[in-house]
């Protein structure tokens, strides 16, 4: 399974922006980049995806770097609730498995 | 949200006794996965399945085994319950191969 590699914990400010890091060098062609969050005591949760392009929803962005080989998860206005681990995998097309990583553990101060 | 619910949500037993847990879901998803989670190891596959019967091994199978019988329901059973599983258990769903995840609240099982 393809790698990623993320910082192990980030702090922001509450309504300031955050921009959260992921790399993964060893992404090929057909891997899909997706992001999930876990809230404490809670299920991780679904928030973006993306394959080339930059994408958008109402939780976050997405912005893929041109080769492909880091991308950036970005919450444009952090909120106290924004607080988890936030982790970045890569998907094979088509694969059937989801491999997890460490994540990295977002901190919002008020 | 989606309709995924795991049972028991807690649990305590002793070593070397069997253990089930259930995942049930309302979406007709094809895939459903068992992951734990444990401090410091973050979520390590236990064993997913795509399809009725279809299942397969993830990262950190031995001790446990699984069956889906129909769609809705994916189970998770250890053998003989070790300390060494001690761990929060969550299920997941996906539609297919190139949609998300949607994962259940999780099963705190603690064997004494």
């Amino acid at each position: 399974d393809a790698k990623t590699t993320q910082p192990n914990s980030m702090e922001s400010n509450e309504e300031e922006p955050v921009h959260l890091p992921c790399n993964h060098s060893t992404i090929s062609g057909t891997d899909y980049i997706h992001w999930y969050r876990q809230l404490p005591s809670q299920g991780p949760e679904y928030v973006i995806h993306g394959l080339t392009s930059n994408v958008n929803n109402r939780m976050a962005s997405l912005a893929i770097a041109e080769d492909r080989k880091s991308s950036t998860l970005i919450l444009h206005r952090a909120t106290l609730r924004d607080a988890a681990v936030y982790y970045c995998i890569l998907v094979i097309q088509g694969a059937q498995k989801l491999v997890f990583g460490q994540g990295t553990r977002l901190t919002i101060n008020p | 949200d989606a309709g995924i619910t795991q049972s028991p949500r807690h649990k305590v037993t002793e070593t070397g006794t069997p253990v089930t847990l259930r995942c049930h879901q309302t979406e007709n998803h094809r895939y459903m996965y068992w992951y734990r989670q444990d401090p410091g190891h973050g979520l390590r596959l236990i064993h997913y399945s795509y399809g009725v019967k279809d299942t397969d091994k993830g990262e950190v199978s031995d001790g446990y085994s699984v069956s889906r019988s129909k769609t809705e329901d994916f189970l998770l059973t250890l053998e003989s319950a070790t300390s060494s599983q001690t761990s929060v258990y969550f299920c997941a769903i996906r539609r297919d191969r190139n949609t998300e995840a949607f994962f259940g609240q999780g099963t705190r099982l603690t064997v004494v």
